[in-house]
């Protein structure tokens, strides 16, 4: 079964912030919410990991819910080149990663 | 950040002839590795995990003696698909774990786009 559920697609306009979410309800304590990018014909690339607090790197902020049953990725400032399908994954740090359908994000100009 | 790097980006065969892949960590050593294979339009699907010096650990549902893993070094895994039939034609990607590296974090190489004719 599927640890994750995104939405197929979304759209959000160049130069605006894309928020992404995820639903993760069964999550256990030993868990994180990882997410990960694939661009067309590319191998995937990984953005941000998050146990409970919210956490933002260069490319990415991770907002995780108090009770870690949902999480929001936020692209900033999107831009064309992050048209992708982006992946939210929940997983121990030794587990393998397993891809879900993840989220198809069309950047709009 | 770390690199893993295939050989080759491309590859075009004839049907029953084998084509080898190469997965290589170019700036770390990966005692593990993962094979993934994606269909047009569908997300990565995990094969099989290389482990170096051992036998690798293939998915359910995966023929390992269609696909042969070989993972003699620290730093160079490969897959070997034999007999390719055009069913075969797919995106192969690898990913590499870092040996001691506390969060066992993954880094994926670009794709293997393999067709077979």
């Amino acid at each position: 079964d599927a640890k994750t559920t995104q939405p197929t697609s979304m759209d959000c306009a160049e130069g605006r912030a894309a928020n992404l979410p995820c639903n993760h309800s069964t999550i256990s304590g030993n868990e994180y919410v990882y997410w990960y990018r694939q661009i067309h014909s590319q191998g995937p690339q990984y953005i941000i990991h998050g146990l409970k607090n919210n956490e933002t790197n260069e490319m990415a902020s991770l907002i995780i819910t108090e009770d870690r049953k949902s999480s929001t990725l936020i692209l900033p400032h999107a831009t064309l080149r992050d048209t992708a399908v982006y992946y939210c994954i929940v997983r121990t740090r030794d587990d393998k990663i397993i891809f879900g359908k993840g989220t198809r994000l069309h950047i709009l100009p | 950040g770390a690199v893993v790097s295939q050989h080759p980006s491309w590859v075009i065969c004839k049907s029953g002839t084998s084509v080898k892949i190469e997965c290589r960590s170019l700036d770390f050593q990966a005692t593990t590795m993962f094979w993934y294979r994606q269909f047009p339009k569908q997300s990565l699907m995990l094969m099989a995990t290389s482990n170096e010096g051992s036998k690798a650990t293939y998915e359910q549902g995966v023929e390992k003696d269609k696909f042969l893993i070989n993972h003699a070094s620290l730093t160079l895994s490969t897959l070997t698909v034999t007999s390719a039939h055009p069913e075969d034609s797919s995106f192969y990607i690898c990913s590499a774990a870092e040996f001691g590296r506390e969060d066992n974090e993954q880094f994926f190489g670009p794709g293997t786009r393999l067709t077979v004719l």
